[in-house]
Parts: C-alpha cells; structure tokens; sequence
C-alpha cells in the first residue's frame, strides 16, 4: 500500500464540468506536491505546499485551483479545462520542501472531452 | 537553474542482455534518486544515494553516484520484461528536479 493516495484513479470530464482530484499522505511529511505528466513530456511542477502554505505555482493556468488544508491533504479543483490538459496528474509528498526525497502517489488519469 | 539530462531517452533491448543508463548534469547535488514509472502509475523510488562515489545494489541494478556529485549511472544485469518502464532520474540541491526520463523496454 502506497503512502500517498489519490482518488479518483481515473476520471473522464467535459470542458464546463467542476471536478476535484484528491491526495491523501500517510507519511507524517510536511511538503506535498501537484505534478502533471503528459504523454512522452517530462515531469511538470504545477504546485508545491510546505507546512500548508502554498510556495510555488509554476505559472499554471487559474482554471487549475489547489486547496491544502492541512499537511496531509491536498485538492486540485479543476474547471473549465481544455482537452489538452487531458494528462496524469501525480500527487507527491516529501519531509519539506525544497530538498528531500519525494514520494509518488499512483496518479490520477483525467481525460477532457 | 539545476537541470538534469538522461541518455538515452529510449532503449530497447533482450531479455537477458545488460544495460546502463545515464542522469548527467552541470550543477552538484547534495542527492540523487532513481524512480521507475511503469505505464499509468506514479514513479516508485529505487534508490537514494548521498555521497560521491557511492554505490549501491537493489538485486540486479547497481546505481553509481559520481565522485563529484554531477552525476549518476544505473546499470541493469541480465534485463527481465518486468524492468520495462520509464526510468527517471531526480536531483536534490538548491531544488528537486526531474530529468527527462529513459524509456526501457525489455523484450522476452
């Protein structure tokens, strides 16, 4: 069983749906993530919290809205998507943010129609 | 800006063959992390290594860090099909950052 999970596994939505992704961490860690991994792209940082207060927003778009009320969970609120942000959207975890080892949820495949 | 290149970016081999793959950069890192990503999943950490020059062995991968922490090398004996997935490469200094990954596909 991972540390970090996310619901839903899988998730179809059309362009003026609201939908949320949810990540849940089991490792007592401090830091969580939001990474997108769109087919044959690298690794993309949408978003890192650290004791709860956001620290990087790497110039993701406002339809992309994420939500950390404590150190163990953390939302992606998503509306009005394009069917390019059709990817897999991977939460993360680590002690702190910026230098420690980061721990991968199973990701969350959101296909836009 | 911390950047980390991986070579190659795509690998197909036997069963049974040997492998190495390579994470290079220009900038030293305190630590280097490996992950393998099978399709659909999130990346699963292999190995952490700290000092240069070290080595380490997970059953039949040998990850090597370089002596001057820029760089790091895995190396895959006797390939198996479940070895295939995307190997990545992650870098801990001033931040955690990702290289672009080596798609090894193992064929039986």
């Amino acid at each position: 069983e991972t540390g970090v999970t996310q619901t839903p596994r899988h998730l179809v939505m059309g362009m003026t749906n609201k939908k949320s992704l949810k990540c849940e961490q089991h490792l007592g860690h401090n830091a969580m993530y939001w990474y997108k991994q769109s087919a044959k792209k690298p690794l993309e940082l949408m978003f890192v919290y650290n004791f709860k207060e956001q620290t990087e927003n790497n110039s993701v778009p406002s339809r992309f809205s994420p939500e950390c009320p404590n150190s163990s969970h953390l939302f992606l609120h998503l509306h009005t998507l394009q069917p390019e942000d059709s990817a897999l959207y991977l939460c993360a975890s680590s002690q702190e943010w910026p230098r420690n080892t980061i721990y991968f949820g199973e990701g969350s495949w959101l296909t836009v129609v | 800006t911390q950047l980390l290149e991986q070579s190659p970016q795509f690998l197909s081999i036997q069963e049974g063959e040997n492998l190495t793959v390579y994470c290079n950069s220009s900038s030293v890192f305190s630590s280097l992390q490996w992950y393998r990503q099978e399709p659909g999943e999130g990346p699963v950490l292999l190995v952490t290594v700290v000092t240069g020059g070290e080595v380490k062995k997970l059953k039949r991968l040998t990850f090597q860090f370089g002596d001057a922490r820029k760089d790091s090398s895995l190396h895959i004996t006797a390939a198996q099909p479940g070895d295939t997935g995307l190997y990545l490469c992650a870098g801990g200094g001033q931040n955690f950052v990702f290289g672009p990954g080596t798609r090894l596909s193992v064929l039986p």
